[in-house]
């Protein structure tokens, strides 16, 4: 069964601060791998995705996520955050039929 | 472009009574789904509707959760009775054109979501 690993639940940076955020998945097939987030009180939005060809994604507002097939992951990051970063964030894998299983979030907290 | 409309967005119910959410997704979109999460969690995936037709239901518990998408456009999901572990966002999201020859860029749209508290 597909599943999806988020280590860090919370995160605390400073603005400026570098960030990656980890994720890793388990599924025996193709898979399709994303990142969302969700800012106060607003919904679910996609940050990036990674379908196929080169593993560096980049994705809205300076994000980038590396896929490294042979770790299962696909970690999310960005080089200086800032506090409008902050925000939860959603790692997701998906089959073919685009049913994403999410993992648990990591909630970020950027102060200023 | 509109974006998935949830109603209601709050609503609080003692157990053992019914619910239901109502959901319009982004024109011409095939795919419908619903989700669920739990404080602390993800969202986890319990419908997945194309057209009108359900493509995966298989962690919807069927014996109070239904979920209706008629005219393979809006859709309704319902719990009766509910129980106090039904707490939880119910979220919508819809993906694809439905259109033909299109591909699908596989980006799911939410909703803002509908918040369930059982007391």
């Amino acid at each position: 069964a597909q599943s999806v690993s988020q280590h860090n639940h919370h995160v605390i940076l400073s603005e400026a601060a570098s960030l990656e955020l980890g994720c890793n998945y388990s599924y025996g097939g193709t898979v399709n791998l994303f990142w969302y987030v969700q800012y106060p009180g607003q919904h679910l939005q996609l940050l990036l995705k990674y379908f196929s060809g080169d593993p560096l994604v980049k994705g809205i507002k300076g994000f980038e996520a590396e896929f490294i097939k042979s770790k299962f992951s696909f970690n999310l990051r960005k080089p200086s955050v800032q506090w409008s970063d902050t925000a939860e964030y959603f790692c997701a894998v998906g089959d073919s039929s685009y049913k994403l299983i999410f993992g648990s979030g990591t909630r970020l907290l950027v102060r200023p | 472009e509109a974006g998935v409309a949830q109603s209601p967005r709050y609503k609080i119910i003692e157990k053992r009574q019914s619910v239901a959410f109502w959901c319009n997704p982004i024109s011409g979109h095939a795919t419908l789904y619903w989700y669920q999460q739990i404080l602390g969690q993800g969202p986890k995936l319990l419908i997945q509707f194309q057209n009108n037709g359900v493509v995966d239901d298989s962690q919807l518990p069927k014996d109070r959760f239904s979920a209706e998408r008629l005219k393979g456009v809006d859709s309704t999901l319902k719990i009766q009775p509910a129980k106090l572990e039904d707490s939880a966002v119910y979220l919508c999201a819809s993906s694809g054109t439905g259109l033909a020859g299109v591909q699908d860029t596989g980006e799911l749209f939410f909703g803002e979501g509908s918040r369930l508290t059982v007391l």
